[in-house]
């Protein structure tokens, strides 16, 4: 059974830094792309960036509204991935979710890390 | 990159079909075969429900379809259920990123 389970939430001021981690289980981690999607309080999805497996070079893209703040990685001895959150702004605050990405899908999905970067 | 668009909302009665429309550019949906359909239900986490345009993976029922036109992507559910009340939003890869939809709450009258 493929698992996803996001940890490191919290509670950060803004300009600080919070990272999350995914960890994972029931499947070979290093074989697959993983990425991250957000959702406010009340919205929609959005999403955040992804890594691909070493296999495709393990290059990362993120999504211009975090680019150069946040950072995706990933241990494939310990079938992590990571989201390193640096700059924390008032409208990062939402529930993030990891996933598993099957070709260009988000196969499976966790249940979510909640940031909250008050005003 | 702005979302794709979405009805934010629509209905249907039991056993009747709706069609959830997802409207992009030639940079995402019109540029790729790569669109996705997701389902979410008040408080859990999104669900996999169509890749590709129009693959479903297993386990998800043959009610659930999905197509596109130029720019636009369609989910239609025939056969409406109850448990198919849900907010379900597409998602398309755009060249080395992602785009969701805006989302839609689909309501079982």
């Amino acid at each position: 059974e493929v698992r996803l389970v996001e940890s490191g939430g919290g509670l950060a001021q803004p300009g600080r830094s919070l990272r999350l981690s995914c960890t994972t289980s029931g499947f070979t981690f290093a074989d697959y792309a993983m990425g991250w999607v957000r959702q406010a309080p009340g919205k929609g999805l959005e999403w955040v960036g992804f890594i691909r497996s070493k296999l495709y070079g393990g290059t990362t893209d993120h999504a211009a509204s975090v680019k150069g703040r946040f950072t995706i990685s990933r241990d494939d001895s310990k079938s992590i991935a990571y989201l390193q959150m640096n700059s924390l702004k008032t409208e990062d605050t939402a529930l993030y979710y990891c996933s598993k990405y099957s070709g260009y899908s988000l196969e499976y999905w966790g249940q979510g890390a909640l940031v909250t970067v008050p005003s | 990159q702005s979302a794709l668009t979405q009805p934010h909302s629509v209905s249907g009665s039991p056993g009747q079909s709706v069609t959830i429309s997802c409207t992009g550019t030639s940079s995402d949906v019109g540029g790729y075969n790569h669109v996705s359909w997701y389902q979410q239900y008040p408080g859990k986490a999104p669900k996999f429900m169509i890749h590709d345009v129009t693959k479903r993976p297993s386990g998800v029922p043959d009610r659930f379809s999905g197509s596109k036109s130029g720019n636009t992507a369609s989910l239609t559910i025939s056969g409406l259920q109850a448990e198919d009340e849900a907010d379900y939003y597409c998602c398309s890869y755009a060249g080395g990123r992602y785009v969701f939809g805006t989302g839609t709450k689909v309501t079982v009258l």
